[in-house]
């Protein structure tokens, strides 16, 4: 079955790289995505990733995945204080449905 | 930017009463979801609807759930005779594709 999985904590110095990790257990997962939620707000779509790729790049962003260890992770370059957020990875097959992973907390340390 | 918007944003019902959950998507999408997270676990779908009719749903959407598109510009959920165990934030998207959903704010539904 779909399962994904995430550490649900990660602190990180202001002006450091945070990186988000993520791994699921269904090879034939097509796309792969990073949400982010701030406090308050609703699941804010940063970046997805189709499964022939195995990188790329948006601004601060860049998404790894690795289909061998079934490994996904997001990079955000010079974190700053309004990164602070949770930040879900989720997979999907093509069709509509979403898989989430638990999330994981970024803290910014000043 | 156009996005997503969710009424209300909290709602507090008693057991056993029906529920509607309001939910106006991006005008120009197709594809419009239900999601849910009960407090402390992971986020979970509930059902896709596209071209007017259900295109998936999970196996907690059971007879107690129906969705609805009446107008061209809301999509509803409603839950015919809530539980203590639907207490959850529930949270509408919407996409123009399959590929990429968009969510909104979330209604925070408290059974009481």
């Amino acid at each position: 079955g779909e399962d994904v999985e995430q550490s649900l904590f990660l602190s990180v110095r202001e002006g450091d790289s945070s990186v988000i990790n993520c791994t699921y257990t269904d090879s034939s997962s097509t796309y792969l995505y990073w949400y982010k939620q701030e406090p308050g707000a609703g699941l804010q779509l940063l970046t997805y990733i189709f499964s022939n790729m195995d990188m790329k790049q948006d601004q601060r962003l860049t998404v790894l995945l690795n289909k061998k260890d079934k490994h996904l992770s997001l990079r955000i370059a010079d974190t700053q204080t309004g990164d602070s957020a949770i930040y879900f990875c989720a997979e999907s097959f093509g069709n509509e449905k979403l898989t989430f992973g638990t999330g994981t907390r970024l803290t910014i340390i000043p | 930017e156009p996005e997503v918007t969710q009424t209300p944003s909290h709602q507090v019902t008693q057991m056993g009463q029906e529920v509607i959950l309001r939910c106006v998507p991006i005008s120009n999408h197709l594809y419009f979801y239900w999601y849910r997270q009960i407090l402390g676990q992971k986020v979970e779908f509930l059902v896709s609807f596209y071209n007017n009719e259900i295109s998936e749903k999970s196996e907690i959407f059971d007879d107690q759930f129906s969705v609805e598109r009446p107008d061209g510009s809301n999509f509803t959920l409603k839950i015919r005779s809530t539980k203590l165990e639907d207490s959850a934030m529930y949270f509408c998207a919407s996409g123009i594709k399959k590929t990429e959903a968009f969510f909104g704010q979330g209604t925070r539904l408290t059974v009481v």
